[in-house]
This record gives structure tokens, C-alpha cells and sequence, in this order.
């Protein structure tokens, strides 16, 4: 059984960074390509990036493209979302999601998700 | 990159049928078949219901079907249940190496 548990998320002022992580079990980690999709509060769902299962490519929304970054560690089965810069703007509930493609270099849709992490950007 | 386009809200009553659209372009829907779409209910992750267009998940009711015309792409509910009131998101791949959203249908069951 899939398991995604974020964690890291909290209060952090406006230019400040916060990293989170995403720990996963149930399947094998080295074969899937991670995504990260933020959801503000109210709003809509949005795409922040993915990453290939080795970890040799990643893609970003233009929206966090330069600001974030988006690793992981197949000896930890763990994703990471670090975040530089952050504003207001970035205030959201923050989901880990398996890529659906297995071995795919490229992100094409989101099949697991986790439970997610809030982060807010305030002073 | 613009988010796809889907109507706020759409409603139906038990067993009816219902279409949410997702409109693009030539450069996500319209260029590529790799449309999906997800199910939020209030406060929880969203769910998977729809894949490549028309694939759907295993343990997803055979009521959720998708298809794409264009640069349009369709989820068609069947036979509408209470349980299906909850908001409904298409997303595609894009020309730019990315995915992207549509604003969100909210589905209510009258």
C-alpha cells in the first residue's frame, strides 16, 4: 500500500526558507518520478514541479522556477521541496504525488498523493 | 502557462449525467493525449479518476468516463451519486515540459 507522509511545513516570514520532505513507502521509490502540487487556501490546485525517479532531471512551474528546488534521496525513499524566497503568494497546503508513468523521465499525471503540509508566509 | 479552462460549478440530480470540459489549447489538451483528472473532496488529497485521456484506475466506478474533442477535453459522471458532489480538476501535459491545471469544477448533487 502507497504512502506519501509530507513534513516541514509552518510559519515563515516573507524571503525566508522552509524545506520540506516526503517520505514514502509501498512501492519502489527508485522507479517513480515525483511531483509536488500546492493548493492555496480556497483555491485551485497547481502544479510546482517534478522529478525523474534517478533524480538527473526536474521541471518547475514558472510561478517557483529559480526559487525552488526539488531533490531526493533513493536511500531514504524521500522527496524534498526546498523553498528560497518565499511570499505571500506562497501560502498553501503543500502535496507530494507519484507520477503515474513508471520510469519516466517526464511528469504526466499524478496517481498517489500525500495528505499534504500547509505552509504559511506571513510576518 | 494559463490554466485550462473549466466551468465553476455544474449540477445534476441523483442518475442523471453530467459533462465538466476542459478547454486548452493546441499546446497541452489539444497537442497531447495525456489529460487526467482528479476528485477533492472537502479537506482531503485529491484522487486520481481519469488518465491518458479515457484510462481510468483500477477501483474507480466505471460511471467516471473521459474523452477529447480539439483542444476540449471531457469528464462525463453517469449515473450521478451523492458521493460524487466534491471538486473536480483536469490537468495536461504541456509543450513546455510541464503540467497544468484547470481552475476547478465544483459538482453538486441536487
Amino acid at each position: 500500500q502507497v504512502q506519501l507522509v509530507e513534513s516541514g511545513g509552518g510559519v515563515v516570514q516573507p524571503g525566508g526558507s522552509l524545506r520540506l520532505s516526503c517520505a514514502a513507502s509501498g512501492f519502489t521509490f527508485s522507479r517513480c518520478g515525483m511531483h509536488w502540487v500546492r493548493q492555496a487556501p480556497g483555491k485551485g490546485l497547481e502544479w510546482v514541479g517534478f522529478i525523474r525517479f534517478d533524480g538527473n532531471n526536474q521541471y518547475y512551474a514558472d510561478s517557483v522556477k529559480g526559487r525552488f528546488i526539488i531533490s531526493r534521496d533513493n536511500s531514504k525513499n524521500t522527496v524534498y521541496l526546498q523553498m528560497n524566497g518565499l511570499r505571500v503568494e506562497d501560502t498553501a497546503v503543500f502535496y507530494c504525488a507519484t507520477e503515474g508513468q513508471i520510469g519516466t523521465s517526464l511528469p504526466y499525471y499524478f496517481d498517489d498523493w500525500g495528505q499534504g503540509t500547509l505552509v504559511t508566509v506571513s510576518s | 502557462q494559463s490554466a485550462l479552462t473549466q466551468p465553476a460549478s455544474v449540477s445534476g440530480s441523483p442518475g442523471q449525467s453530467i459533462t465538466i470540459s476542459c478547454t486548452g489549447t493546441s499546446r497541452d489538451v489539444g497537442g497531447y493525449n495525456y489529460v487526467s483528472w482528479y476528485q477533492q473532496h472537502p479537506g482531503t488529497a485529491p484522487k486520481l479518476m481519469i488518465f491518458d485521456v479515457t484510462n481510468r484506475p483500477s477501483g474507480v466506478s466505471e460511471r467516471f468516463s473521459g474523452s477529447k474533442s480539439g483542444n476540449t477535453a471531457s469528464l462525463t459522471i453517469s449515473g450521478l451519486q451523492a458521493d460524487d458532489e466534491a471538486d473536480y480538476y483536469c490537468t495536461s501535459y504541456t509543450y513546455f515540459t510541464t503540467l497544468v491545471f484547470g481552475g476547478g469544477t465544483k459538482v453538486t448533487v441536487l
